[in-house]
């Protein structure tokens, strides 16, 4: 059974780079492509972007212009990276992983990362 | 983009029946999906292709897809169904191609 763990900083100062890992357990990371998703506090889910096994993105484009999505095939994990964090981007952050026909199975735990200076 | 609009709460009494509206222009026209979300915890896929469901979700779970609406249906509400429950879609002319509706709460009485 596939299992996946966010892991990164919880907090960071405005302007800062947010970083998080998804490791994936159970199973190869190969042959599926891998979802961020997010949460405010209180509100709902905000689609970040995904990424194929062989690298290929697709990113919302509300935030494009500030994310990276990477893989490691080698470490089983993939990746998220956003630049330039504001208050607006505190939130949950989780992982999931994207079946073939666009939904969303199973989900990491998810990890909270608060930006505040 | 498109847009999903479910609302905000539906309230049950335990061994009734909810049901979650989710609207959409031509959601017939899509795959939705329905995912379980219980305070402090990662969304749960119940249901995915407008019908299906994963194994471990019991048999209450159902789900219908028409017109402008799609429905998730949970029969002989519980106790532990209370959460909150957002649908899905993919809209494949979008460059936002993952969609969520808002959320629904399900207040069981």
């Amino acid at each position: 059974q596939v299992q996946l763990q966010e892991s990164g900083p919880g907090q960071l100062k405005p302007s800062e780079a947010l970083s998080l890992i998804c490791t994936v357990s159970g199973g190869s990371i190969s042959s599926y492509s891998w979802s961020w998703i997010r949460q405010p506090p209180g509100k709902g889910l905000e689609w970040i972007g995904y990424i194929t096994y062989s690298g290929s993105t697709n990113y919302n484009p509300s935030l494009k212009s500030r994310v990276t999505i990477s893989v490691d095939t080698s470490k089983n994990q993939f990746s998220l990276k956003l630049s330039s964090v504001t208050a607006a981007d505190t939130a949950v952050y989780y992982c999931a992983r994207k079946q073939t026909r666009n939904w969303f199975d199973p989900w990491g735990q998810g990890t909270l990362v608060t930006v505040s200076s | 983009s498109y847009v999903l609009t479910q609302p905000p709460s539906v309230s049950v009494a335990p061994g009734q029946t909810a049901r979650i509206t989710c609207g959409g222009n031509n959601i017939g026209s899509k795959s939705v999906h329905w995912y379980q979300q219980k305070p402090g915890q990662a969304p749960v896929l119940v249901v995915y292709d407008d019908s299906d469901r994963p194994s471990g979700i019991p048999e209450r779970f159902s789900g219908s897809n028409s017109g402008n609406t799609a429905t998730l249906t949970i029969s002989r509400v519980e106790a532990g169904d209370e959460a909150d429950y957002y649908c899905q879609v993919w809209d494949i002319s979008s460059d936002h191609p993952v969609v969520f509706g808002g959320g629904t709460k399900l207040t069981v009485l």
